[in-house]
């Protein structure tokens, strides 16, 4: 059974400064989602990982994926209030007959103070 | 092209009743699934279907039916609403079926309420 594991769950921090959220998972897939949700919304597509070494940037938001860790990481540079928002990664993985499916991390709910 | 469409997006059913939950796609996306999101859990899936005609049950099935008819439509069905369903439920569709595939696509999500 795959797991997804995020952390940190929670994570407040002021303006301006930096952080990660990670993102690990247990077991092989070569694509990973990050999305956005602000509250009471629905999902965002931020940012698709499709190999190993895959690296993208969106603004303040750089994200990352390391298949042989099973790990990705969403950087944040220089934090603005706007960036306050719940984000989830998610992997693929194949189903076999089914086709592919999407198992969702517990989310990181991001709070950015002024 | 609508995207994705979820009816209603607020629903109150009382312990027993039975409901449908709507989910459309206009962009001819092979690949449909059902999520619930609860509080401090993400979103787990509960059904998902590969193509019409297909369907298969995801990590938390239990209580949802589902059928495929035709590829844009892909409801789900509450058979007797226990309040443990009280949740948040998103429909999602995906272009491709195999092992290439780019983003899914979400609905705007259906708030129930069991009680």
């Amino acid at each position: 059974e795959l797991k997804v594991e995020q952390n940190p769950l929670f994570l407040s921090m002021q303006e301006g400064k930096n952080y990660t959220i990670y993102c690990n998972y247990s077991t092989t897939s070569d694509r990973l989602y990050w999305y956005r949700q602000d509250p009471g919304k629905s999902l965002e597509s931020l940012f698709v990982l499709l190999s190993n070494g895959a690296v993208k940037q969106e603004g303040r938001l750089m994200a990352s994926l390391d298949t042989k860790a099973r790990l990705s990481t969403l950087h944040i540079t220089a934090a603005v209030h706007d960036l306050s928002a719940t984000y989830f990664c998610a992997v693929v993985t194949w189903g076999g007959n089914a086709g592919n499916m999407l198992t969702f991390g517990g989310g990181t709910r991001l709070m950015v103070k002024p | 092209n609508a995207g994705v469409t979820q009816t209603p997006k607020f629903q109150v059913l009382k312990t027993g009743q039975s409901m449908t939950l709507q989910c459309a796609q206009d962009m001819n996306h092979e690949y449909m699934s059902w999520y619930r999101q609860d509080p401090g859990m993400g979103l787990r899936l509960i059904h998902y279907s590969v193509g019409a005609g297909i369907t298969d049950q995801g990590e938390v099935p239990n209580g949802y039916n589902v059928s495929r008819s035709t590829t844009e439509d892909f409801p789900l069905r509450l058979l007797s609403a226990a309040p443990s369903q009280t949740s948040v439920y998103f429909c999602a569709s995906i272009p491709n079926v195999g092992r290439e595939h780019t983003e899914a696509f979400f609905g705007q999500g259906t708030r129930l309420t069991v009680v």
